[in-house]
């Protein structure tokens, strides 16, 4: 069955140092998509980035990398030079082509603190 | 920008009261879904529509009713509230009706206690 697991259930840096978010999932389609967003105190959600499951190749934007290893099952989220603003719950999400409930797949998310 | 509007913001609730809860977007987008989120779990879906007229249940969709009679609506009504609904509703659209390849746009949220 499908299933998304972030261990990693809280984390607390300090301001500039790096920090990467674990994300492993299970899947048995060949295609599927895997998504994360973040979700700042103030409750909403917003989405971050989208890989589809035949594009292996890292993504950067500015401080935010993503390492997407089809090898693992892993899709890592790293922020670079963290900031206080970065301080959010962050959702590893899944979702199968072959899925007609067209569901998304949740991961329990990672509460990522940054100190000042 | 609107995008998805969620009403109301907080609401408290008796338990076997009923209620609705609103979402309304404006991005003329085919899927609409609601979602409770409770502490470790992450999101759980509720109900979805993939268009105006055709709803479906997600994982868990007891104790909610929704409709869809236009586009931009997507009402969530709790038949008879419990304290187990105690929760934050998230209602969510994306573009594609085929969504799993499309990002979620979400509103603001509801929290919702049932005392």
């Amino acid at each position: 069955a499908q299933k998304v697991t972030q261990a990693q259930t809280e984390i607390s840096v300090v301001e500039k140092e790096d920090v990467t978010l674990d994300c492993v999932y299970e899947t048995r389609d060949t295609t599927y998509y895997l998504f994360w967003y973040k979700q700042p105190p103030s409750g909403e959600l917003v989405f971050l980035i989208r890989r589809n499951s035949f594009d292996e190749q890292n993504e950067i934007s500015g401080r935010y990398s993503w390492n997407f290893q089809k090898s693992t099952s892993s899709f890592n989220f790293t922020i670079t030079a963290s900031q206080v603003v970065d301080s959010a719950v962050y959702f590893c999400a899944l979702s199968e082509m072959g899925d007609s409930n067209y569901q998304l797949i949740w991961g329990a998310g990672t509460k990522l603190i940054i100190k000042p | 920008n609107a995008g998805v509007t969620q009403t109301p913001k907080f609401q408290v609730l008796k338990t076997g009261q009923s209620m609705t809860l609103q979402c309304a977007q404006d991005m003329n987008h085919e899927y609409m879904s609601w979602y409770r989120q409770d502490p470790g779990m992450g999101l759980r879906l509720i109900h979805y529509s993939v268009g105006a007229g055709i709803t479906d249940q997600g994982e868990v969709p007891n104790g909610y009713n929704v409709s869809r009679s236009t586009t931009e609506d997507f009402p969530l009504r709790l038949l008879s509230a419990a304290p187990s609904q105690t929760s934050v509703y998230f209602c969510a659209s994306s573009s594609d009706s085929l969504s799993y390849n499309s990002p979620l746009h979400f509103g603001n949220g509801t929290r919702l206690t049932v005392t």
